[in-house]
């Protein structure tokens, strides 16, 4: 059984700039959730996909997007990167609500 | 909006001795689940132990159980025999069992420093 696996692990990118981020959900989980996590605080929600559709989303703007692809991968794209949005991203994935989610080791997401 | 509280930002313990730490929660919804997670500093968060509301027993994982007060809303994880493995960042979780928006989504606290001293 794989876990979730995220890429790349490290990322520095200049203010203004656009950043794609990757995950690799568990095999046979459907659906995929990303957090940003700042340093010393707990996972803040971005958004939800499930079966390639987004169906739930946090307090976070339009410039933060995502994709789900068929076989449940998934990506966050960030668009006009701002300071604070240095931060560790997490990637989740789950089968049912309730029995729990898989995490990733994340991205750690620089912005200078 | 839930919201979730953990009012411990540090505890230490001694290897081999017990420790609890603390989680309150608000919530309108009546059935959800609670979670402790761990993170160490590989950073990957690792689920420790789970908890449905409907459940009045309480969760127990070997060393890990959990007191849960459902109209306190109190969710407290109570780790025995502590190991130097234990050391990480603790965090107490929340997801509601319903539709809308924010299906699915899990709200965390704040989280607590725990380290176990030899």
């Amino acid at each position: 059984e794989t876990g979730v696996t995220q890429s790349p692990t490290h990322l520095i990118k200049t203010r203004g700039q656009q950043v794609t981020l990757r995950c690799s959900s568990q095999s046979g989980h459907n659906t995929v959730s990303w957090y940003q996590q700042a340093l010393g605080q707990g996972p803040q929600f971005i958004f939800q996909y499930y079966r390639e559709e987004e169906n739930g989303r946090g307090n976070f703007p339009p410039r933060f997007s995502g994709l789900q692809f068929p076989n449940y991968s998934s990506e966050l794209n960030v668009n006009a990167l701002e300071l604070d949005d240095s931060a560790l991203y997490l990637c989740a994935s789950s089968l049912r609500i309730g029995y729990g989610y898989t995490f990733g080791s994340g991205t750690r997401l620089t912005v200078v | 909006a839930q919201t979730v509280t953990q009012s411990q930002p540090e505890m230490s313990v001694q290897e081999a001795e017990t420790v609890t730490l603390s989680c309150t929660y608000d919530t309108s919804e009546n059935n959800y689940y609670l979670f402790w997670y761990k993170q160490p500093p590989s950073r990957q968060m690792i689920l420790v132990i789970r908890q449905e509301a409907y459940k009045q027993q309480n969760a127990t994982e070997n060393r890990f159980s959990v007191n849960f007060q459902k109209a306190a809303k109190s969710f407290s994880l109570k780790i025995s025999d502590s190991q130097l493995g234990d050391t990480a960042m603790y965090f107490c979780a929340f997801v509601a069992n319903a539709g809308g928006t924010s299906y699915g989504k899990l709200t965390f606290g704040q989280g607590t420093i725990l380290t176990v001293h030899p």
